[in-house]
């Protein structure tokens, strides 16, 4: 079975463009998560979906970004504008079923974004 | 609040040597789970195993064990005979029971030195 996917792998781009990030959970899992990986903050949770509905978005630093879920097998993450600070690995994550706690996420291989 | 620590930013080892990594946690919750995952130079994160908290055994599996210690609310991870291809960043993550977020420590680098 496919694991998650996530496109592009790598995003070069000049301060002030959207970039638009792109993920397909694994087939059947119900919840899905945005990740940012930085060398000074690590692991940071951005926005996860349950069944399509965004239900924690708290961690995304600010009205440049914006994610949605249009259905089960499709999400984005954009940014607009675009900052050199935004420069980060971004990973998507799935799992069977949201609301339990005990499932692992399943990660997507990660989108290396950099803003020149 | 949740919250884990791992303590540990960097650890060489030679080829191999044993090797622990500690990861303490914080959680108000009786029931909760706790993950490492290995991520290794080509940047994908990589399951390793799950513990739920009503579980205090320790788990091998082949030169890995963990040691889930809910009186010191410790949950480390033992490498048993190091090799390069262990050389990665492991994460200890937290959840809680009737939750969907996982709450990452900061990661342990670990060097296999061949």
């Amino acid at each position: 079975d496919a694991g998650v996917i996530q496109s592009p792998r790598h995003e070069v781009t000049e301060m002030g463009q959207e970039v638009t990030l792109r993920c397909k959970p694994i087939s059947g899992h119900n919840s899905l998560f945005w990740y940012r990986q930085t060398m000074m903050r690590g692991l940071e949770l951005l926005i996860y979906f349950n069944n399509n509905v965004p239900i924690d978005d708290s961690g995304m630093p600010e009205d440049r970004f914006s994610a949605k879920m249009p259905n089960a097998s499709f999400s984005t993450l954009k940014i607009q504008p675009s900052e050199p600070r935004d420069s980060a690995v971004y990973f998507c994550a799935s799992i069977p079923r949201g609301g339990t706690g005990f499932y692992e996420q399943f990660f997507g291989p990660g989108t290396r974004l950099t803003v020149l | 609040a949740q919250k884990v620590t791992q303590a540990q930013t960097e650890i060489s080892v030679v080829e191999k040597e044993d090797v622990t990594l500690d990861c303490v946690y914080e959680t108000r919750d009786t029931t909760y789970y706790l993950f490492w995952y290995k991520q290794p130079p080509s940047g994908e994160l990589v399951f390793l195993i799950r513990r739920n908290s009503f579980d205090e055994q320790n788990e091998i599996s082949g030169r890995y064990s963990w040691n889930f210690q809910k009186s010191t609310s410790s949950f480390n991870f033992t490498i048993t005979a190091s090799q390069v291809v262990d050389s990665a960043v492991y994460f200890c993550a937290l959840s809680q029971t009737g939750a969907n977020n996982l709450f990452f420590g900061t990661g342990t680098r670990l060097t296999v030195i061949p």
